[in-house]
């Protein structure tokens, strides 16, 4: 099976932009998770998706919001960018939520300007 | 929320040693324990993980071990290779959920 892949891998954007990120996960996998990897701050979650509903989420500010769709892709929104966005941004799927194995996808790094 | 706590930070081990990295966590629900392994500017891969029903869990020359009363657990890598090199991070999550809390990480180093 193919692996979980990401879309863009690289970004650059300006303060103030918007951004929108895509995740496709393994075939099969019905659940996709969102973290967000920074030097100072690790790994952290945003949120988790299922059946197209918003399952978790972090304690990220209402500027980051997602989605999923009916195929279990999912997509990642930032607006208003700010420097302290600048991040490796990883999506992680699992066939179903709860005690499965989580597969991460290559990440996007994101570089805010 | 859960906290998941992580040492060393960085560790160095000549090739052929044991490495230990030790986790502890804050929220008694948890009760799932992945173990990732991330190689510079790639993806975080499991190496492996445990459940709250297993005290220990062995993978060739990985090993888990969980105290949940202590509410720590560890990895153990023993015969240390150079492509063990690498940032491990532990985690912890509960039933029901895929939202993985973190530990900081430990860069392990291993010296041919």
């Amino acid at each position: 099976k193919a692996g979980v892949t990401q879309t863009p891998r690289y970004l650059i954007k300006t303060r103030g932009q918007q951004v929108t990120l895509s995740c496709s996960p393994i075939s099969g996998h019905r659940s996709v998770s969102w973290y967000q990897q920074t030097p100072g701050q690790g790994l952290q979650f945003l949120f988790e998706y299922f059946s197209e509903t918003q399952r978790n989420k972090g304690n990220f500010p209402g500027r980051f919001s997602g989605r999923q769709f009916s195929n279990s892709r999912s997509e990642m929104n930032v607006s208003t960018l700010e420097l302290g966005d600048s991040a490796l941004y990883l999506c992680a799927s699992s066939p179903e939520p709860g005690l499965e194995t989580q597969y991460f996808g290559p990440g996007t790094r994101l570089l805010v300007l | 929320g859960e906290n998941v706590e992580q040492h060393p930070s960085t560790l160095s081990v000549q090739e052929g040693d044991s490495a230990v990295i030790k986790c502890t966590y804050s929220d008694s629900a948890s009760n799932y324990f992945p173990w990732y392994k991330q190689e510079l500017g790639k993806r975080p891969q499991l190496i492996i993980d445990i459940r709250s029903n297993v005290g220990e869990k062995k993978d060739q020359r990985i090993a888990v071990t969980l105290n949940k009363t202590a509410k720590h657990f560890s990895l153990h890598i023993t015969e240390t290779q150079p492509e063990d090199s690498a940032v491990y991070f532990c985690a912890a999550s509960k039933t029901g959920a895929n939202n993985l809390f973190f530990g900081t990480g430990t860069r392990l180093t291993v010296i041919p």
